[in-house]
């Protein structure tokens, strides 16, 4: 079946500028995953969806970054006035609520 | 607060030697742990976790881990490298997973295979 879809695969934009992330789960899944992937590193947590409703959204690094999951189904990440140091790849990631969470491709990041 | 540490950042093994990638956890209650591979411009991918059952825990592609509380270790093992093995490891580490829950990432380690 169709995995963990995310869109566009790459981004690049300028500094200051506002760019949205999109994240289609696994059908069915009602937990969604966002994380960040900066060169050389792991992934690091940013926000957590159960159903439409943020469960958990300490990893979110200042107010510039919000996210959405108005039906519970594709959620979209939000980054206002950018700055270079957003530059990463954007995970995605589902899960029916246990343990095992599907990743998608990511979506890479460059602020210019 | 839990963590995972992964010692040594670039691995490279011969082609038929046995894998062994480090992976050192911390935390407060049981935890699941958890390895993931990630191939160049691909997205994670599961290879194998445990949740407090069997402390020898198999995965795919041949590989395994062993839990060890004594150590708060949960090192990956695969007794032959196959060059299609090169790729990004990661342990992770989560609380609890009765309702789901944020994963905690170590650094990564890269594996290489030589022919």
């Amino acid at each position: 079946g169709a995995g963990v879809s995310q869109t566009p695969s790459n981004k690049v934009t300028e500094k200051g500028k506002y760019v949205e992330l999109r994240c289609d789960p696994i059908s069915g899944h009602t937990a969604l995953y966002w994380y960040r992937q900066s060169l050389g590193q792991g992934p690091e947590f940013l926000i957590y969806f159960q159903g439409t409703g943020a469960a958990d959204d300490s990893g979110l690094p200042n107010d510039r970054f919000f996210a959405v999951r108005p039906e519970g189904s594709v959620s979209t990440l939000k980054i206002q006035r950018t700055e270079r140091g957003d530059s990463a790849v954007y995970l995605c990631a589902s899960s029916l609520g246990g343990e095992e969470q599907f990743f998608g491709p990511g979506t890479r990041l460059t602020v210019l | 607060a839990q963590s995972v540490t992964q010692l040594g950042s670039h691995v490279s093994v011969s082609e038929g030697a046995l894998v062994l990638l480090r992976c050192n956890y911390s935390s407060s209650v049981p935890p699941y742990l958890f390895w993931y591979v990630q191939y160049p411009n691909q997205g994670l991918q599961l290879l194998l976790k445990y949740t407090s059952a069997a402390t020898l825990v198999k995965g795919i592609n041949g590989f395994e881990a062993e839990f060890k509380k004594s150590e708060t270790s949960f090192h990956l093992t695969k007794p032959s490298a196959h060059m299609s093995d090169a790729a990004e490891y990661f342990c992770a580490v989560i609380k609890s997973s009765n309702q789901g829950g944020k994963l905690i990432f170590g650094q990564g380690t890269e594996l290489s295979v030589k022919p």
